[in-house]
């Protein structure tokens, strides 16, 4: 069975900041790594995924997270945070073999940044 | 646009009464799903679906109930025997992971249903 654990339930930071959101997981298998990122009232939209090859993704808007096989984790940074990146942030885990994309995913991290 | 097409977005309904919520899509995905999601528990899989005429369970099915009789609709029933259906419904596809890594894994939401138990 495969789990996730987002360390942090909620993060407050400045406009500007960095900030980093923690996950680690848990999985007897090989696995592919996902952050979404939900606004008020909306559902989930893919922020960025690790398959394979390169540990370190990157999404359009500034967030970039590296797979760590040997620390079980996948952290989402961005270097420098706008008011917009205001949202719940999830991070997700499936198995790498199998027909569907049934998603294990965290409790959420909300990001909160202020002016 | 292609999408998935959640209704209705806000419900309320007295105790023990069945409601169903729909859910629609225009992706050509195989695989569909409902997903709760509660404050602070973040989204626990209700049921899913890799094919038309075939479901499974997912975490917490106990008192809700699904059909895929179409590839595009996958429609969740809230029974009465659900102890605490207040909460929002997240449905989602997804393509068939046998078609290629390129959108492996990614599930494509809907807006939800917010579901509100009087």
């Amino acid at each position: 069975a495969q789990s996730v654990t987002q360390l942090d339930s909620q993060v407050p930071v400045f406009e500007e900041a960095p900030v980093e959101l923690r996950c680690n997981y848990s999985s007897s298998v090989s696995v592919y790594l996902f952050w979404y990122v939900q606004y008020p009232n909306q559902g989930l939209q893919l922020l960025l995924k690790y398959l394979s090859g390169s540990t370190l993704v990157e999404s359009i808007n500034g967030f970039e997270a590296e797979f760590n096989k040997s620390q079980t984790s996948f952290h989402l940074r961005k270097p420098s945070v706008h008011i917009s990146d205001t949202a719940e942030y999830f991070c997700a885990v499936s198995d790498g073999g199998g027909s569907n994309y049934k998603l294990t995913f965290g409790k959420g991290t909300l990001l909160t940044v202020n002016p | 646009d292609g999408g998935i097409t959640q209704s209705p977005k806000y419900l309320f309904r007295k105790e023990g009464q069945n409601v169903t919520l729909s859910c629609e899509q225009n992706l050509n995905h195989d695989a569909m799903y409902w997903y709760r999601q509660d404050p602070g528990q973040g989204l626990r899989l209700i049921y899913y679906s890799q094919i038309v005429n075939d479901f499974q369970k997912g975490d917490i099915a106990e008192g809700y109930s699904v059909s895929r009789e179409k590839k595009e609709s996958f429609p969740l029933t809230v029974t009465s025997a659900q102890k605490n259906p207040t909460a929002f419904y997240l449905c989602a596809s997804s393509i068939d992971r046998t078609s290629g890594m390129r959108n492996a894994g990614e599930l494509f939401f809907g807006e939800g249903s917010r579901l509100t138990v009087l």
